[in-house]
């Protein structure tokens, strides 16, 4: 079974400082990894899917197969990235319904 | 577009009572899918539903918990005779397909439901 680790719960960093929000994985096949993001007071949204490789807000996620893991990274953070981000999985071409969450890391961006 | 919609938001229920928690998907979407979190955890699958017809119920507790996605009207989520272990925050959300190789899950906002 899939299995999705954040092993910190609260980050904090100040403004322009560099951001790194672990993500860690167990899976053994082929596995499609994300970033949701839920900011105060809004809905958990989507930030960023591996498969399209893009840069969203700033942010990049990279998937390393070897360590399996999804790291989440921004050079510079934003106090506007202060929110709960909640790292995902679900084995290659298979449904929603088998999305897996991690825990979750608070990042809190200071002035 | 509203967005999913979840009602209610927030609400309170003794021992033993029923909760019904109701989902209203985006315009559109015929997928619907429910999500529970409890404190300190992340977003654990629950069941996921078409109009009509349950595809997946495996993460559902085996009693007590039922969902149905009527032809008219919302999706609910029923726990009967709830116990202080059912106090959590229910998710639901929707998508236009299942989500095989592309397109995207939409959130509500949530339903916390509190035991007391």
């Amino acid at each position: 079974a899939q299995r999705v680790t954040q092993p910190e719960k609260l980050l904090s960093v100040f403004k322009g400082a560099p951001v790194e929000l672990k993500c860690n994985y167990s899976y053994s096949g082929s596995p499609e990894l994300f970033w949701y993001v839920q900011y105060s007071r809004q809905r958990l949204q989507l930030l960023l899917r591996h498969i399209s490789r893009e840069s969203i807000k700033g942010f990049t996620a990279d998937l390393n197969k070897g360590e399996t893991s999804f790291h989440l990274k921004k050079p510079f953070a934003q106090e506007e990235d202060s929110a709960m981000y909640y790292c995902a999985l679900k084995p290659k071409n298979t449904g929603f319904q088998k999305l897996v969450f991690g825990t979750g890391t608070r990042l809190l961006v200071s002035p | 577009n509203a967005g999913v919609m979840q009602n209610p938001r927030h609400l309170v229920r003794r021992r033993g009572q029923e909760a019904r928690l109701r989902c209203s998907p985006m315009k559109g979407h015929s997928h619907v899918y429910w999500y529970r979190q409890l404190p300190e955890e992340g977003l654990k699958f629950m069941v996921y539903l078409q109009k009509e017809n349950i595809i997946d119920e495996s993460g559902m507790p085996k009693e007590r918990f039922s969902a149905e996605f009527p032809k008219e009207g919302p999706s609910i989520l029923r726990i009967q005779q709830v116990v202080r272990g059912d106090s959590a925050a229910y998710f639901c959300a929707s998508s236009q397909g299942q989500g095989i190789e592309t397109g995207e899950l939409f959130f509500g906002e949530g339903s916390r439901l509190t035991v007391l």
